[in-house]
């Protein structure tokens, strides 16, 4: 089945520590999104991908990063920077930008 | 820039009532139009969608809405509730051509009583 696959489900980040969060898609879409949801903000988005080896900042991209160096894969790094990253992380892909857009399952981050 | 406005944070139905979930955006142009439902602790599933043409479309699930581009309004109906129909409602707008981003609303939530 075609789908997007975030792993893990649930990750625990110590005080310093950059943590990765995976997303995969295997629907061909070349673009390619990370949103942070938080209660009562909806989702905010920190990074965005149209095509390969190609990202745009989102709206809170300070203490993020990412990469995009196949299709399929685009990991979001959360770096010692983002001094407040507990949250529940959406990837996404779709089409083409601005398109209908396919969820991930989601990754709940907290701090130890 | 765009944006979305979803007036009701919470909303309270009982099951079999109709229901109506609104949605306002700001944008000079004709947007692609999105509603999502997300369920607890999962991500988002696409209900209906708005591009062109007819402005009532019709979704998953029982749901409809309706585009009226004088009010900026895509509101969200279903004439008859069920229980599983309990979770959070996102709209969504999108921009045709180029590199695009789509901005969401910040939800609302439904809870259905028996």
């Amino acid at each position: 089945d075609g789908g997007i696959t975030q792993s893990p489900k649930y990750l625990f980040r110590k005080e310093g520590q950059n943590v990765t969060l995976s997303c995969e898609q295997n629907l061909n879409h070349d673009a390619m999104y990370w949103y942070r949801q938080d209660p009562g903000q909806g989702l905010r988005l920190i990074y965005y991908s149209q095509i390969v080896n190609d990202f745009q900042k989102g709206d809170i991209a300070e203490g993020y990063s990412v990469s995009r160096e196949k299709k399929e894969s685009f990991p979001l790094t959360v770096t010692s920077a983002q001094k407040n990253p507990t949250a529940f992380y959406l990837c996404a892909s779709s089409i083409l930008s601005g398109d209908i857009q396919y969820f991930g399952a989601g990754t709940r981050l907290s701090v130890l | 820039a765009q944006s979305v406005t979803q007036p009701d944070i919470h909303i309270t139905v009982s099951e079999g009532a109709s229901l109506e979930l609104r949605c306002n955006y700001s944008y000079g142009a004709t947007p692609y139009l999105f509603w999502y439902v997300q369920s607890p602790g999962q991500g988002l599933q696409l209900l209906l969608k708005y591009f062109s043409g007819d402005t009532l479309v019709q979704g998953i699930k029982g749901f409809e809405a309706e585009f009226k581009r004088s009010q900026s309004s895509f509101n969200l109906r279903k004439p008859s509730v069920h229980w599983s129909d309990a979770a959070e409602y996102f709209c969504a707008v999108g921009l045709s051509g180029g590199y695009q981003k789509v901005t969401f609303g910040t939800g609302t939530k439904l809870q259905v009583i028996p």
